[in-house]
């Protein structure tokens, strides 16, 4: 079945020690999303690759940072992580033709910063 | 710029009633309209979407919401709560404008209980 797959699904890390997150597409998007989703909140929009075209949220912290070094792989790396930074992290992907197609979810990655 | 608002962050209901979560978006062109459920510790499934082909629209797991522009509204509705319903839903909103390329802006979620 195409899916999206996110890897690992539970990460934990310490304070201020860079951390990689993956997701990646069977689908064979165009686009590919990160969504930053703290406990009990709504999912935010961190960023965005449309094909390689990188689009940043203006408000998204200069610590998160994105690859996609393939129509398949999109990477979220975190810097220097800090308690804040906790949260599920989602991946998602859509064609983009069309505004009206949905975006299909992984199942997230669970970052935990110590 | 477009906002999503969810009235109610928790509803309760018993098995076999009906389901109501209530959605309003803030746009001057009506937006797309999408319901997602997320179940714990999961990514989030879309329920149903609204894309101006139909205003009432039906989605999985017998859900449906209608579109009402006057009301700028995007109600999810189900006529008989399952126990397996229990979970926390989504309405997002999407521009028409943009190519499909931009994010979802969600509302801040409604934590559905059912009760037995």
């Amino acid at each position: 079945d195409a899916m999206v797959i996110q890897n690992p699904r539970y990460q934990v890390t310490q304070f201020g020690k860079p951390v990689t997150l993956s997701c990646s597409q069977t689908l064979n998007h165009n686009v590919m999303y990160w969504y930053q989703q703290k406990s009990s909140q709504a999912p935010k929009l961190l960023f965005h690759y449309y094909d390689k075209d990188f689009n940043n949220e203006a408000d998204t912290p200069d610590n998160f940072q994105s690859r996609r070094p393939n129509t398949s792989f999109c990477f979220l790396d975190i810097r220097s992580p800090g308690l804040g930074d906790a949260a599920m992290y989602l991946c998602a992907t859509s064609s983009r033709r069309g505004a009206y197609n949905e975006q299909f979810f992984g199942p997230g990655t669970r970052l935990t910063v110590l | 710029a477009q906002s999503v608002t969810q009235l109610g962050s928790h509803v309760s209901v018993s098995e076999g009633a009906l389901v109501l979560l209530r959605c309003n978006y803030s746009s001057s062109v009506p937006p797309y309209l999408f319901w997602y459920v997320q179940y714990p510790n999961q990514g989030l499934q879309l329920l149903l979407k609204y894309t101006s082909a139909a205003t009432l629209v039906k989605g999985i797991n017998g859900f449906e919401a209608e579109f009402k522009k006057s009301e700028t509204s995007f109600h999810l509705t189900k006529p008989s709560a399952h126990m397996s319903d229990a979970a926390e839903y989504f309405c997002a909103v999407r521009p028409v404008t943009g190519g499909g390329a931009d994010g979802l802006t969600f509302g801040k979620g409604t934590h559905l209980i059912i009760q037995p």
